[in-house]
């Protein structure tokens, strides 16, 4: 079985510009989460997404923001990027029925804020 | 506000020894805490996991240690081996599906 794809692997964006990451998870997996890691504040949660609707959501500002596909596949944006915004940006996917369950992350798209 | 508090930062370990990793966390609501190992260039994979209602979860050399009066958590690493040198985090979550806090991270290097 696959694993967690993520692309692209690198990024380079400018102060201002928008971006989008994809996140394609594992075959049958309807939950997809996303996490920001950071050097300073680790790893830290964006939001989930179960069957094309947002289901949790963290502390981040409007500028990110999300969605699912039919197929479960996930994309997130950000927009007016912002040199803090420079981070491993990972996903992860879960069958999403019940708490304590496995996350498969992906090996995440690298961030740089220039 | 830092929910789940992980202490090392570092941690040098010699082969054979004994790696131990602690966290705190504050939300009693709390209900599932699990442990990742996280190599560089690679996303974070589950290592073990354990519910509040038992005391110590054992899977091969990995043992979850947890206190729940005393809200801690540790992760004790047996016959340390230098292909266990990654970062660990702890994590805490309660009823949210994905949604995992984690602790700050411990690196743990073991030395041959």
């Amino acid at each position: 079985k696959a694993g967690v794809t993520q692309t692209p692997r690198y990024l380079i964006k400018t102060r201002g510009q928008q971006v989008t990451l994809s996140c394609s998870p594992i075959s049958g997996h309807r939950s997809v989460s996303w996490y920001q890691q950071t050097p300073g504040q680790g790893l830290q949660f964006l939001f989930e997404y179960f069957s094309e609707t947002q289901r949790n959501k963290g502390n981040f500002p409007g500028r990110f923001s999300g969605r699912q596909f039919s197929n479960s596949r996930s994309e997130m944006n950000v927009s007016t990027l912002e040199l803090g915004d420079s981070a491993l940006y990972l996903c992860a996917s879960s069958l999403g029925q019940a708490l304590g369950e496995k996350l498969f992350f992906g090996s995440g798209t690298q961030l740089s804020v220039l | 506000q830092q929910q789940v508090k992980q202490s090392p930062q570092s941690l040098i370990v010699q082969k054979g020894g004994i790696s131990i990793i602690n966290c705190a966390y504050e939300n009693t609501a709390f209900d599932y805490f699990p442990w990742y190992q996280q190599f560089p260039g690679k996303g974070p994979a589950l290592l073990i996991a354990i519910r509040p209602d038992v005391s110590e979860k054992k899977e091969g050399r990995f043992t979850i240690s947890f206190n729940k009066s005393a809200k801690q958590f540790s992760l004790h690493i047996m016959d340390s081996q230098p292909g266990d040198s990654a970062t660990y985090f702890c994590a805490a979550s309660r009823n949210q599906g994905g949604k995992l806090i984690f602790g700050q991270g411990t690196e743990l290097s073991v030395k041959p």
